[in-house]
């Protein structure tokens, strides 16, 4: 992914609102893709993941969307709450060749949700 | 453990000094891997171990860095000469197979004065 810095995009919502985060990837042969939530002082954290040949998949609260034509990902919180509020990333992985295991990290996103 | 566990969780170092940085990744996740994550970045790879053998290394940034993982089990990223950009939060994740399922830790944040 690319960084642009100290500029993370920002998502405000109030508490109880839907979120829809969004994602492009780089990387056409990446065939595994997962959303991570980061708190502040903490590692990422898994929160949902889709495989290529899928093109939506659920839990709970929580939707992914992948569409392969425009390489595009986006995450959808339901019924946000404060505690939803961190940066969050999409990750790509190529499951073949030399780079077999390396997660490649988009752009993160800061959510801040008032109660 | 529970968890991957890091340590240290914080590190101050002087340019031009040696550092060490633990991973303890979950008990019987054969693979870990290494990841710097800049303030206001996402992480980027660093190394992948498979066992005790470094699978993938391009994303050691120079000969300054260098890891291992000798029983297949904690793994330690040296860096020598430390620089003020090598600054940043180093994390370490683990997984049964590569193909997914990884648990990061809570990193160690090394800073370079």
């Amino acid at each position: 992914g690319e960084s642009v810095g100290l500029h993370l995009p920002t998502l405000s919502v109030q508490e109880g609102d839907n979120s829809i985060i969004n994602c492009a990837y780089s990387n056409s042969a990446s065939d595994y893709f997962i959303w991570y939530k980061q708190e502040s002082g903490k590692g990422p954290q898994f929160i949902i993941d889709i495989r290529s040949n899928m093109d939506k998949r659920q839990g709970q609260r929580v939707t992914v969307l992948l569409n392969k034509t425009v390489k595009h990902l986006s995450l959808q919180i339901a019924a946000t709450q404060p505690g939803d509020s961190a940066v969050y990333f999409c990750a790509e992985l190529n499951a073949g060749g030399t780079s077999y295991g390396k997660l490649t990290f988009g752009q993160g996103t800061i959510l801040t949700v008032h109660p | 453990g529970a968890g991957v566990s890091q340590t240290p969780s914080n590190k101050v170092t002087e340019k031009g000094k040696y550092v060490e940085l633990r991973c303890d990744p979950i008990s019987g996740h054969t693979a870990l891997y290494w990841y710097r994550q800049s303030l206001g970045q996402g992480p980027e790879f660093l190394i992948y171990f498979q066992g005790t053998g470094a699978a993938d290394d391009s994303g050691l940034p120079n000969d300054r860095f260098f890891a291992v993982r000798p029983e297949g089990s904690v793994s330690t990223l040296k860096i020598q000469r430390t620089e003020r950009g090598d600054s940043a939060v180093y994390l370490c994740a683990s997984s049964l197979h590569p193909s997914g399922g990884y648990t990061f830790g809570s990193g160690t944040r090394l800073t370079v004065v």
